[in-house]
């Protein structure tokens, strides 16, 4: 069906307020990332979901930083008392994982949301 | 820990040429390298996946190559036109968990 959605695509935001975003996988892709894309440090890994579980968290830059992921779908993830430095856009991409957990497969992004931290 | 490199980091070449981009990474235990492509205000476009134990994979003018052992990998891409104009992206997935690691990329313009 239709590709990777994200929501919002942009995003202004205060210095301080919290920010939610959200990503809608490819229907039937049990694995789920999140990416951060900045001038500064590229393309950095987040969280990744394997169904609603989160085994790999390591690249969350800190402790105002969470995801969830509800019904193996759709995931939030969740900004609170934003900074500056979290202006970036954030990436969503999924695919399919076998049996295991283990993904061989293509990761497939979104278009990304654009936070703006003023 | 894993680096990934993309040399050159910006290219620019006449229409028609064929050209090579490089990635390296640092640490050979990769289990596949993915090549992406974006364009300015949009998401990644997969081009590309080879597995760890493949040597290279074809997609219409796009050829990869994989040398595991040495830690590179390049994407060549034949007959080039304007519209493959866009930053072109190498990402690694190790052998735990899914997360790709990706190089800075490189941006290739291709002039008419």
């Amino acid at each position: 069906g239709a590709g990777v959605s994200q929501s919002p695509s942009n995003k202004v935001t205060e210095k301080g307020k919290d920010v939610e975003l959200r990503c809608d996988p490819i229907s039937g892709h049990t694995a789920l990332y999140w990416y951060r894309q900045s001038l500064g440090q590229g393309l950095e890994f987040l969280i990744y979901f394997q169904g609603n579980s989160a085994p790999d968290k390591s690249g969350l830059p800190s402790d105002r930083f969470s995801a969830e992921r509800t019904g193996g779908s759709v995931s939030t993830l969740t900004i609170q008392r934003t900074q500056q430095e979290d202006s970036a856009v954030y990436l969503c991409a999924s695919s399919w994982a076998l049996a295991g957990g283990l993904n061989t497969d293509t990761q497939y992004f979104g278009p990304g949301t654009r936070l703006t931290v003023l | 820990k894993q680096e990934v490199t993309q040399i050159p980091a910006a290219l620019s070449v006449p229409e028609g040429e064929n050209l090579v981009l490089n990635c390296s990474f640092t640490d050979s235990a990769i289990y596949n390298l993915q090549w992406f492509r974006q364009d300015p205000g949009k998401g990644l476009t997969s081009l590309l996946l080879i597995q760890s134990s493949q040597r290279e994979q074809t997609s219409g003018r796009l050829n990869a190559s994989l040398d595991k052992s040495s830690g590179r990998s390049t994407l060549y891409i034949a007959a080039s036109q304007p519209g493959d104009s866009a930053t072109y992206l190498c990402a690694v997935r190790g052998n735990q968990g899914g997360k790709l690691i990706f190089g800075q990329g490189t941006e290739l313009s291709v002039k008419p």
